[in-house]
């Protein structure tokens, strides 16, 4: 399974973009790239998947350069609500493992 | 409603009194799987499962046990409980492996004394 490396944690003010990179050198060709958010005593909850270039929902964007190495999970405007941890995931498309690995993720502070 | 339950939702025992916390979901989802969560460890995953009897060690199984029997239900067997296991712990299903998305109880906080 491909390693992420992301920051441990991050902080921001309400109402400012927010970009969280997760890195992922080897990452093999049929691998997805998922984000997962996580609030405080809650269990985690998909956010957004992708697998190159640009990817956007409701919620937020997922930016993924050429060379897929890395990712971006950009969330606009943040809240106070968007307090939680943010997961990184690689995980292959087709898989006989069953493994998935969370890591620690990135807690997102957003302050007032 | 789609979901996954987990019953107790908080539990404290004593070191040594075998437990089981039970998963269930209504999803008829094939993949299920277990976590803990602890400080500074984030997410680590204990034990899942493919399918119906099917099962396999996650990265940290020491000291637990589980059972695929239906499809929808998936416990976690704690049989000598012990101080070092006491944690947070999700379940999760999803639709065929782990590559589907994640749908995640609400949490067991089991406290071990």
């Amino acid at each position: 399974l491909a390693k992420t490396t992301q920051p441990i944690s991050m902080d921001s003010y309400e109402g400012q973009e927010v970009n969280i990179t997760c890195s992922h050198n080897n990452i093999a060709t049929n691998d997805y790239i998922t984000w997962y958010q996580q609030f405080p005593s809650q269990g985690p909850r998909f956010i957004i998947q992708g697998y190159k270039t640009k990817v956007t929902n409701e919620v937020a964007s997922l930016f993924i350069p050429a060379d897929r190495k890395s990712s971006t999970l950009s969330l606009p405007r943040v809240s106070l609500s968007d307090t939680a941890v943010y997961y990184c995931l690689v995980d292959p498309g087709s898989s006989n493992t069953g493994k998935l690995i969370f890591g620690q993720g990135t807690t997102l502070q957003v302050k007032p | 409603e789609a979901q996954v339950t987990q019953n107790p939702r908080y539990l404290i025992t004593v070191t040594g009194k075998k437990l089981t916390v039970t998963c269930s979901q209504n999803m008829n989802h094939e993949y299920m799987s277990w976590y803990r969560q602890d400080p500074g460890l984030g997410l680590r995953q204990i034990y899942y499962s493919m399918n119906v009897e099917v099962t396999d060690k996650g990265d940290v199984p020491e000291g637990y046990k589980v059972s695929r029997k239906e499809k929808r239900n998936f416990p976690l067997i704690l049989e000598s409980p012990s101080p070092n296991q006491t944690s947070l712990y999700f379940c999760a299903s999803s639709y065929r492996d782990q590559s589907d998305t994640q749908y995640f109880g609400p949490g067991t906080r089991l406290t071990v004394l």
